[in-house]
């Protein structure tokens, strides 16, 4: 089977640094990928993780650790479009199936 | 610019009523899938079609069904809605089932049951 575990909200002010941690424990692991989605959208892809270490894209980044099942998302200089929810999921090693952790709601607050 | 369609945004159906849900895409991916999500819950896998092939998850139940009459269209079909299958329904793609490939969501429509 396979846990994935975010927190479930967070709060953060304009302008700060928010770190949103995920650990899973999967049967097979191939990837993990970050997504972020507003409230009554869709999801939008923002990062993909399958070897060690950080991933750098402008104000995001997304680290990856194997051994210890931990992923991070980093989200610099927090902006008020940046109150979302932010969805960490796993790829096990067939094909190309997420499967979702529950979700962190980030609030941005001024 | 929209790349993935989802029709309607908003869809309430009767208890027991079949209902469809459609999606299209302009991305000529190869992989759609459908998702459903709860309110404040992850998204959850119900299947997925590469290519033409039909992939069913354990437990979806059988009353969720899909149809991939072509590459840009994929439906989903629900034959006897109960209270419990309100949700969002996601449709997503990717150019392949190769793990690097990120899944391109639609916004979604939202299901409600009376």
């Amino acid at each position: 089977g396979q846990n994935i575990d975010q927190p479930t909200e967070m709060t953060a002010t304009e302008g700060a640094i928010v770190q949103i941690n995920c650990t899973y424990q999967t049967s097979g692991f191939n990837g993990l990928f970050w997504y972020q989605q507003h409230a009554g959208e869709a999801p939008t892809f923002l990062s993909y993780n399958v070897l060690d270490g950080l991933e750098e894209k402008g104000r995001f980044s997304s680290f990856l650790s194997r051994s210890k099942g931990y992923s991070y998302l980093l989200l610099k200089e927090l902006q008020m479009k940046d109150s979302a929810s932010y969805l960490c999921a796993v790829i096990k090693a067939a094909g190309n199936k997420l499967t979702f952790g529950g979700g962190t709601r980030v609030l941005v607050k001024p | 610019d929209a790349m993935v369609i989802q029709n309607p945004r908003y869809q309430v159906t009767q208890f027991g009523k079949p209902v469809t849900l459609s999606c299209s895409q302009t991305l000529n991916h190869n992989v759609m899938y459908w998702y459903q999500q709860k309110s404040s819950q992850a998204p959850k896998l119900l299947f997925h079609y590469y290519d033409k092939d039909f992939n069913n998850e354990a437990d979806t139940p059988d009353n969720f069904q899909s149809r991939r009459p072509n590459t840009s269209f994929c439906f989903l079909d629900i034959r006897s809605p109960g209270l419990g299958d309100a949700a969002m329904y996601l449709c997503a793609t990717s150019r392949s089932r190769d793990n690097n490939q990120p899944q391109h969501f639609g916004d979604g429509t939202r299901l409600s049951i009376l």
